[in-house]
């Protein structure tokens, strides 16, 4: 089975620098998507950024990048110039990319951040 | 755009007790999905379906029951509402198999006393 870790709880960033949010995942499989969404305290989820494991090439939108090391099995987000709207419940989540079962994603419990002024 | 709507946002209820969460989607989106969220954890998924008229279980299916009579509306019954079931219910959908832009509802907040 899948599984998704994020072994950060909480994380603090002062406003306009940079933070990196950690996920490491465990699969078997070779082709699978991650994904970072976004939990602001209106509890809508927002997809932020994702990353199909057949591409070596990082995926980046706007302030949002990620570093994906397949071999690793990591897969951390990095939030450049950091925003007061950037804080929120940051989720990792998995898909496998074909077979059976391609409607579950796993999701990691979570990553807090907050933005300092 | 309404996007994924859910009703209600909060709800208290009764051990025992039955209820609907409703969702509707105006995207005719195929796919739709129901979450919970366990305070502390991420979302588990309850049940999904891939069209009008057929619908799947997920990880955590026990306790739920739903139905897909048009591709707009992902009803999600509880029958006999136990405290284990007190948790944020979350209605998703997305067009395709290949579900990266899964588009989320606001959430019911459900307790049950």
């Amino acid at each position: 089975a899948q599984t998704v870790t994020q072994s950060q709880p909480e994380m603090s960033v002062q406003e306009a620098e940079t933070v990196t949010l950690s996920c490491t995942y465990d699969t078997s499989e070779s082709d699978y998507y991650l994904f970072w969404y976004k939990q602001p305290p209106s509890r809508q989820m927002i997809l932020v950024i994702r990353q199909e494991a057949y591409k070596q090439q990082n995926a980046t939108e706007n302030r949002f990048s990620v570093n994906f090391q397949k071999a690793a099995k990591s897969f951390s987000l990095k939030i450049s110039d950091s925003q007061l709207g950037d804080a929120a419940m940051y989720f990792c989540a998995y898909r496998r990319g074909s077979g059976g079962s391609n409607y579950k994603l796993t999701f990691g419990k979570g990553t807090l951040l907050t933005v300092n002024p | 755009n309404a996007g994924v709507t859910q009703t209600p946002k909060f709800r208290i209820l009764k051990i025992g007790q039955s209820m609907t969460l409703q969702c509707a989607q105006d995207m005719n989106h195929n796919y739709m999905y129901w979450y919970r969220q366990d305070p502390g954890m991420g979302l588990k998924l309850i049940y999904y379906s891939v069209g009008a008229g057929i619908t799947d279980k997920g990880e955590v299916p026990n306790g739920y029951n739903v139905s897909r009579s048009t591709t707009e509306d992902f009803p999600l019954r509880l029958e006999l509402a136990a405290p284990s079931q007190t948790s944020v219910y979350f209605c998703a959908s997305s067009y395709s198999e290949s579900n990266e832009k899964l588009f989320f509802g606001s959430g019911t907040q459900l307790s049950v006393l």
